[in-house]
């Protein structure tokens, strides 16, 4: 069975271009993460969807990212214009959220390294 | 300022030998999760621990959880070099739904 599934693997830009990482998470979640990791700070949650819908984006930067998520089987992060302070390694996550005091358990892609020149 | 505080930040070890990991927070959580995330790939889930002061195990790894629900622990026993990765500790804190993780421990296994 397929799992999270992140393009591009890896992307080298210059700064102000326009980046668009892609995610497919597992079929049947219901619930999409998309984090960044850094040395510095560690793994952070920039939003999530349950049932395709944004429920917290308060961990979004700035304008500079959006997120969308169509269907269940495809979102996008989007950085516009992007800057050298936005190299990371970008994971997306899906889970099937479930009631109750237990946390699901998160599947991660393989990350997206981007690096802004 | 971290929601969950893990330390060390950094270990290395001889194979054959044993090492804890420590996860800490000031909040109470309903439940903590630790990962596991090797070079190059996403982090993958060890083991959820729901119960202040539950023990769990995964062959030579025991994991516990405080008794207060604010800590954890990961404690591995005559390591081994596929031990090698950076182990993550996540939770849910009590009054929110957002799953914080920890910077994580990066553990190195010498042969």
């Amino acid at each position: 069975d397929a799992g999270v599934i992140q393009s591009p693997r890896h992307e080298v830009t210059e700064m102000g271009q326009e980046v668009t990482l892609r995610c497919k998470p597992i079929s049947g979640h219901n619930s999409l993460f998309w984090y960044r990791q850094t040395m510095m700070r560690g793994l952070e949650l920039l939003i999530y969807f349950n049932n395709n819908v944004p429920i917290d984006d308060s961990g979004m930067p700035e304008d500079r990212f959006s997120a969308k998520m169509p269907n269940a089987s495809f979102s996008t992060l989007k950085i516009q214009p992007s800057e050298p302070r936005d190299s990371a390694v970008y994971f997306c996550a899906s889970s099937l959220a479930r009631a109750g005091r237990e946390a699901g358990e998160l599947f991660f892609g393989e990350g997206s390294r981007l690096t802004v020149l | 300022t971290q929601l969950l505080e893990q330390s060390p930040q950094f270990l290395s070890i001889q194979e054959g030998e044993n090492l804890t990991v420590y996860c800490n927070s000031s909040s109470v959580f309903s439940s903590l999760q630790w990962y596991r995330q090797e070079p190059g790939e996403g982090p993958v889930l060890l083991v959820t621990v729901v119960t202040g002061g539950e023990v769990k195990k995964l062959k030579r790894l025991t994991f516990q959880f405080g008794d207060a629900r604010k800590d954890s622990s990961l404690h591995i026993t005559a390591a081994q070099p596929g031990d090698t990765g950076l182990y993550l500790c996540a939770g849910v804190p009590y009054g929110n739904n957002r799953l914080a993780f920890g910077k994580g421990n990066q553990v190195v296994v010498i042969p």
